[in-house]
């Protein structure tokens, strides 16, 4: 199956700093990608729907200046937390959907992100 | 927003038995799948089901899917204790939703060898 990649798979900062996550498609193109977060023994939350050439899409309740997605390419997306507070302390993890993209097919995820705020 | 249901929250049970895990939806889908979760990784997929299916079957898994009822069912057989881990059925739904994906709250399953 297709590959996903997530780096770093863990981090911790200090409150206030900004942290980058990406995301890459490593053997197929992803003009679409999703990025999500998961509280401990909780079920995964769509955070918004990265697109590649454009504008994310973000889900209600998630604020787009404090989460910045950049789609910059076919196979990286990347997710900035910015100013982060320990409240945005998760486990982050990104998707993407297979080779036709459409609602058929099934997702491939990253391995995920650990994010602590100190 | 999340939609789907699933029950049991946790389920333990030996090696060697079946393993039934249910989910319920609210809205109209495309398709239904089931993912599996080791505990702080990611997600693996494990079978996809289409809205005009009723039952699929992949090695030691079986899944229905009754539309009617806006449930699904995930049941392994013949568990065994490298089967532990968090399983999350997923909806995709219709029209522009196109590949975006609402999680159900998982099951923990525990295989006590």
């Amino acid at each position: 199956g297709a590959v996903v990649s997530q780096h770093p798979s863990w981090v911790i900062c200090k409150s206030g700093t900004s942290v980058k996550i990406e995301c890459r498609s490593l053997d197929f193109q992803a003009t679409t990608m999703f990025w999500y977060r998961q509280f401990p023994k909780q079920s995964l939350m769509l955070m918004a729907t990265s697109n590649e050439g454009s504008k994310a899409t973000y889900e209600q309740g998630v604020e787009k200046d404090k989460f910045l997605i950049n789609h910059a390419s076919l196979t990286l997306s990347t997710l900035t937390v910015t100013s982060a507070h320990p409240e945005d302390s998760s486990f982050y993890i990104c998707s993407a959907p297979g080779l036709a993209g459409g609602s058929y097919n099934e997702q491939f995820f990253g391995p995920g992100t650990r994010l602590t705020v100190l | 927003s999340q939609q789907g249901e699933e029950d049991p929250q946790a389920l333990s049970i030996q090696e060697g038995e079946n393993a039934t895990m249910n989910c319920s939806y609210k809205t109209s889908i495309n398709n239904l799948q089931w993912y599996r979760q080791n505990s702080g990784r990611g997600l693996v997929h494990l079978i996809l089901i289409r809205s005009n299916e009723r039952e699929k079957h992949s090695g030691r898994l079986r899944v229905t899917l009754d539309t009617s009822k806006k449930s699904s069912s995930l049941l392994i057989t013949a568990s065994r204790a490298a089967d532990t881990a968090s399983y999350f059925c997923a909806t995709a739904g219709r029209g522009g939703s196109g590949s975006r994906l609402t999680f159900g709250e998982g099951t923990q399953l525990t295989v006590n060898p």
